[in-house]
């Protein structure tokens, strides 16, 4: 069963306008850390914004922020006045415990944004 | 520049052949982990060390194996290559083995390609 639901293959924006990429997981875990990753067309991942299950507040990094909504399996990521660097691809990916043995990610399919200038 | 550095960045070879991929994890961290980027597949997880041994396995196929010396680099052994294997092979590090805060920052990638 896929855990990590990315349902935007790809996305525009205009320049300067906030965009929202959605990510929805499926978890029976209390415990669970959620990571946003962009990749370029370069090819190398590179770690955004990470959002911990037990957090209360919404995880921010710069530009970057992570709606998050438990009860709902979702973790958002928004970018605000986006800019022609941040098109990519980006991936949603969760740590799930397993008996503290390992920390795997498990990634979404990705969602490509492109910026229109 | 996450401080994770692979080695080397492209590879071709050909099917039935072996072939070794490098990593050095940033400065501090003990575990590595390695992942397969394919088109069909996405983003899989093969394999995690964690200060030199065996943390946590994923997909990974019989043919692969891998291993994290004292020194904490690492190295994916992949052998008796198909067509399929080609992919982009990232080797991530962190700072423990399983904190659920740890964050991987991953290398830059090594693509390799089976003729």
């Amino acid at each position: 069963a896929q855990k990590i639901t990315q349902t935007q293959p790809g996305m525009f924006v205009q320049e300067k306008e906030a965009v929202t990429l959605d990510c929805t997981y499926d978890t029976s875990d209390q415990s669970y850390g959620l990571f946003w990753y962009k990749q370029p067309s370069s090819g190398e991942m590179i770690f955004l914004i990470y959002q911990g299950s037990y957090d209360e507040q919404n995880a921010t990094e710069g530009r970057y922020s992570l709606n998050f909504q438990k009860a709902r399996k979702s973790a958002n990521l928004v970018i605000s006045a986006s800019q022609l660097g941040d098109s990519a691809m980006y991936f949603c990916a969760m740590r799930e415990p397993r008996n503290n043995a390992g920390n795997m990610l498990t990634f979404g399919g990705g969602t490509r944004l492109m910026v229109k200038p | 520049d996450s401080g994770v550095t692979q080695t080397p960045k492209h590879l071709i070879t050909a099917t039935g052949q072996r072939v070794t991929l490098r990593c050095s994890p940033r400065s501090g961290d003990l575990s590595v982990y390695w992942y397969q980027q394919s088109l069909d597949q996405g983003l899989q997880f093969l394999i995690q060390y964690y200060n030199g041994e065996e943390r946590a396995k994923g997909n990974i196929l019989e043919r692969f194996s891998a291993q994290q010396f004292p020194d904490l680099h690492s190295e994916l052994n992949l052998s008796s290559l198909e067509l399929g294997d080609s992919a982009l092979y990232f080797c991530a590090s962190s700072a423990s083995s399983g904190y659920r805060t740890d964050t991987q920052y991953f290398g830059p990638g090594t693509r390799l390609t089976v003729l």
